[in-house]
């Protein structure tokens, strides 16, 4: 069975500051991962996703990711970061089950607080 | 708005009772899924149905069910309700049985405080 680790809970950085969150997925074969993110009293919201070719993706407000197949990664990173990106973040893994769409497994969250 | 609606927004209910939660998908799209979200356990995967028919099955209760119904919306119903049950119930559509994996609309979720 698949599953996705983020080794940390709690991240604080300075606004303006550099970001990586780290996802560490195990999965049998080529996964179908991504990151989600959920503002507070808010449901998730896909940042963005990666299937396949480049392995560096960009997303949506300014985030992107890198998958590493040798290292089982697929980190988050974000060059600087706003007030505005406090939130909660979340790595998934997807499985796929010969042509249907199963639920995504995710991490346990990655809590980001910006310092002014 | 991801278009995504979820009823009720809060519910506060009795050990022992019993409940239904309400999900309108994204226009157009037929799968809905089911999670539950917990600070002990995270987010986790309940249940997802496509075009009425379940599709597949996560980590849910026997207590727990859910359907859904030809006008795509879904129904997760929730007995015999526990303590432990308190959670944040997510719902979320997707548009295609294999174009958009992993591609999920949320809704804002249904928190259910089981008393």
């Amino acid at each position: 069975a698949q599953s996705v680790t983020q080794p940390d809970i709690h991240i604080t950085v300075s606004e303006g500051a550099s970001l990586e969150l780290r996802c560490n997925y195990s999965y049998g074969a080529t996964p179908y991962l991504f990151w989600y993110v959920q503002s507070p009293g808010q449901g998730l919201q896909l940042l963005l996703k990666y299937f396949s070719g480049d392995t560096l993706v960009q997303g949506i407000k300014g985030f992107e990711a890198e998958f590493k197949r040798s290292q089982s990664s697929f980190n988050l990173r974000k060059p600087s970061v706003h007030w505005s990106d406090a939130a909660e973040y979340f790595c998934a893994v997807a499985p796929y089950s010969g042509g249907g769409a199963d639920g995504l497994t995710f991490g346990k969250g990655t809590h980001l607080i910006i310092q002014p | 708005d991801s278009g995504v609606t979820q009823t009720p927004k809060h519910l506060i209910t009795a050990t022992g009772q019993r409940v239904t939660l309400r999900c309108s998908p994204r226009s157009g799209d037929l799968s809905v899924y089911w999670y539950q979200q917990s600070l002990d356990q995270g987010l986790q995967f309940l249940i997802q149905y496509y075009n009425g028919e379940e599709r597949a099955k996560g980590n849910i209760l026997e207590r727990f069910s859910a359907q859904q119904f030809p006008d795509l919306h879904s129904e997760l119903n929730l007995s015999s309700l526990e303590l432990g049950d308190s959670a944040l119930y997510f719902c979320a559509s997707s548009g295609g049985s294999s174009g958009s994996i992993g591609e999920l609309f949320f809704g804002e979720g249904s928190r259910l405080t089981v008393l």
